[in-house]
């Protein structure tokens, strides 16, 4: 069965830098497009950026642009997802999705790993 | 970007209700609309995707309709799983954003 699983919480403080793994299984992992989403308590949720396991390329929403590198490894088909010069503002759950194709250039998150809790605090 | 408004933010219904939560987008996005349901301290989990087709495995209760800028997701008789927060996203044009989110509660 698919399965997305993530790494553990991270306690981290602002200026660091914090690196998230997504480790997949079930599926061929280069097939499907891998994507960030976060969460902030209480809040909604907010997409970070897609990542192309074949490739590599990817592409970020605007306000992570220069903060935010999304990688892979496909020798243990696993995604990763860094963001540096963390602030207060970037506590949240880290979520990671897998991006199912569907009628044409749609897209849908059919699977989500369990999130991860960073942390970021003096 | 694209901007998404859910509405209501929150409602308050009974088991056996029937319920209707809205999406507007902020420009038209065809039918590059799903909805989501997430529980507290849960993944997010897709019901519908490309505005109207059932995620396997969703029960039939849930159902989409809409295009262009507005869309809808529908509840027709609330079981008590369905207690929880609805969330639209578009994924027409990067990046790909959610509706601010709708809670149901139990009334």
């Amino acid at each position: 069965q698919v399965q997305l699983v993530q790494s553990g919480a991270e306690m981290k403080k602002p200026g660091a830098s914090v690196k998230v793994s997504c480790k997949t299984s079930g599926y061929t992992f280069t097939t499907f497009d891998i994507n960030w989403v976060r969460q902030a308590a209480g809040q909604g949720l907010e997409w970070m950026g897609w990542m192309d396991p074949k490739s590599g390329n990817a592409d970020f929403a605007q306000k992570f642009l220069g903060r935010v590198t999304m990688t892979r490894d496909t020798s243990i088909n696993t995604a990763y997802l860094e963001l540096s010069s963390l602030r207060s503002e970037d506590a949240a759950v880290y979520f990671c999705a897998r991006a199912l194709p569907a009628q044409g250039a749609n897209h849908y998150f059919d699977y989500w790993g369990q999130g991860t809790l960073v942390a970021v605090s003096s | 970007d694209i901007q998404m408004t859910q509405s209501p933010s929150s409602l308050s219904a009974s088991v056996g209700d029937r319920v209707t939560i809205t999406c507007r987008a902020s420009q038209r996005i065809s039918t590059y609309l799903n909805w989501y349901q997430q529980k507290p301290r849960e993944a997010p989990k897709v019901l519908i995707y490309a505005a109207s087709s059932l995620q396997s495995g969703v029960p039939s209760r849930f159902s989409g309709t809409g295009s262009g800028t507005e869309f809808s997701l529908t509840i027709s008789s609330l079981q008590p799983e369905d207690f929880a927060t609805y969330y639209c996203q578009q994924t027409y044009s990067t990046p790909w954003t959610f509706g601010q989110g709708t809670k149901v509660e139990i009334k």
